[in-house]
């Protein structure tokens, strides 16, 4: 059973430039949420996929948009990218839906935005 | 919006009790959870409370009283490698997690 992957797990990009990061989920799990953790601050969630759709959304612009897979990997985008977004991206996945089941994160994509 | 407070820093020494508190708006809960996080890591999953009551965990044992809004997450005998941050994570509509207490654990 693999766990959650993420790729690139640094990547350094300029303002206005978008970016596109890649979570493969746990296998058996159909469900992955996104999360930006700012140094020193836990993980704001950014929004959840279900079986290909959109699932739930935290406070973030609609700048932040994702996509899942039929393989339930998912995509994480950012368009127009500030200073501020500079963070770990988290993604985790878990084998159901809902806000009750526990979630197996990868070990995140550290973005530097300069 | 939906509030989780926990203090930010706590310190202990290697083989005591500690009491992470966790407090939240009661409004729309579904269910919370406690990770913990070493530095520069992805957190991992310690508990998970959806009813009343105490859940243990072998060292680690987590409190939740829903009329309260209140959970604690109590680690004993504790260790070095104890040290890290641990995250409250609220279920509502969203999922909504504390910024973290930093426990420091030393010899």
């Amino acid at each position: 059973e693999t766990g959650v992957t993420q790729s690139p797990t640094h990547l350094i990009k300029t303002r206005g430039q978008q970016v596109t990061l890649r979570c493969s989920s746990q296998s058996g799990h159909n469900t992955v949420s996104w999360y930006q953790q700012a140094l020193g601050q836990g993980p704001q969630f950014i929004f959840q996929y279900y079986r290909e759709e959109e699932n739930g959304r935290g406070n973030f612009p609609p700048r932040f948009s994702g996509l899942q897979f039929p393989n339930y990997s998912s995509e994480l985008n950012v368009n127009a990218l500030l200073l501020g977004d500079s963070a770990l991206n988290l993604c985790a996945s878990s084998p159901e839906t809902g806000m009750n089941t526990e979630a197996f994160f990868g070990q995140g994509t550290r973005l530097t935005v300069v | 919006g939906q509030n989780i407070d926990q203090p930010t820093e706590m310190t202990a020494t290697e083989g005591a009790i500690v009491q992470i508190n966790c407090t939240y708006q009661t409004s729309g809960f579904n269910g919370l959870f406690w990770y913990q996080q070493h530095a520069g890591e992805a957190p991992t999953f310690l508990s998970y409370n959806v009813l009343d009551g105490l859940e243990e965990k072998g060292r680690f044992s987590s409190f939740l009283s829903r009329s309260k809004g209140y959970s604690y997450l109590l680690l004993k005998e504790l260790q070095m490698k104890d040290s890290a941050s641990y995250l409250c994570e609220v279920g509502f509509q969203k999922l909504v997690f504390g910024t973290g207490t930093r426990l420091l654990v030393s010899p």
